[in-house]
């Protein structure tokens, strides 16, 4: 496909376990974000990969978080020990140098409830 | 500090009507904007972007308006349409670090036929 695809669509998980989301961008992107969207609010910018570089952390709201980016391609987002406030979509994005790295091709999102 | 937020968070407009969705910010070091549309249950999509060096953009049935005095966007859209129905996100990026990006809170756009 050409756009940028997440799995799974939607998550339902219990408290206390852990949980991985996976992103697939854009092939040929080298720019990769991870958003949350909580119930009726704007998008958190959660960690962004670029090519090689050390990714930007700076967004990941605990240290239950964490996100990899395998061969610059494929990126999981991993959640530990989850909470109920943790209850949100997750979005990924990809961009590239072609538009600036600015415009940014979002996926469909990953429901993630933590019950 | 750095914001970015929206003077309203719904709005309710007729068919056939021009709507016009705000945003404010703060930061005066932002370089470049972009509004994205959010459907329900979908991720969000770029519509029209614009850089600090214009104060207007147009696209189709759009139309981009930036006041870096009083640090002002907005969407214009004109005739809008049931299919216009989404939430509308302005994002802002500056300081020239892609992590530098900072979205506003979004606006539910609802058309009324």
């Amino acid at each position: 496909g050409a756009g940028v695809s997440q799995s799974p669509s939607n998550k339902v998980t219990e408290k206390g376990k852990d949980v991985e989301l996976r992103c697939d961008p854009i092939s040929g992107h080298t720019a990769l974000y991870w958003y949350r969207q909580s119930l009726g609010q704007g998008l958190e910018f959660l960690i962004y990969f670029q090519g090689n570089s050390a990714p930007d952390k700076s967004g990941l709201p605990s240290d239950r978080f964490s996100a990899e980016r395998t061969g610059g391609s494929v990126s999981t987002l991993t959640i530990q020990r989850t909470q109920q406030e943790d209850s949100a979509v997750y979005l990924c994005a990809s961009s590239s140098r072609a538009s600036g790295y600015n415009e940014q091709f979002f996926g469909p999102g990953t429901r993630l409830t933590v019950l | 500090g750095e914001s970015v937020g929206l003077h309203l968070p719904t709005l309710s407009v007729q068919e056939g009507d021009n709507s016009i969705i705000n945003c404010a910010y703060s930061n005066s070091a932002s370089d470049y904007f972009i509004w994205y549309k959010q459907e329900s249950g979908k991720g969000p999509q770029f519509i029209i972007d614009i850089r600090s060096n214009m104060d207007k953009r147009q696209g189709q049935r759009v139309t981009v308006l930036l006041n870096k005095t009083v640090k002002h966007l907005s969407l214009q859209i004109a005739a809008t349409q049931p299919g216009d129905s989404a939430v509308y996100f302005c994002l802002m990026n500056y300081g020239g670090s892609q992590g530098n990006l900072i979205f506003g809170k979004g606006t539910k756009l609802s058309v009324k036929p």
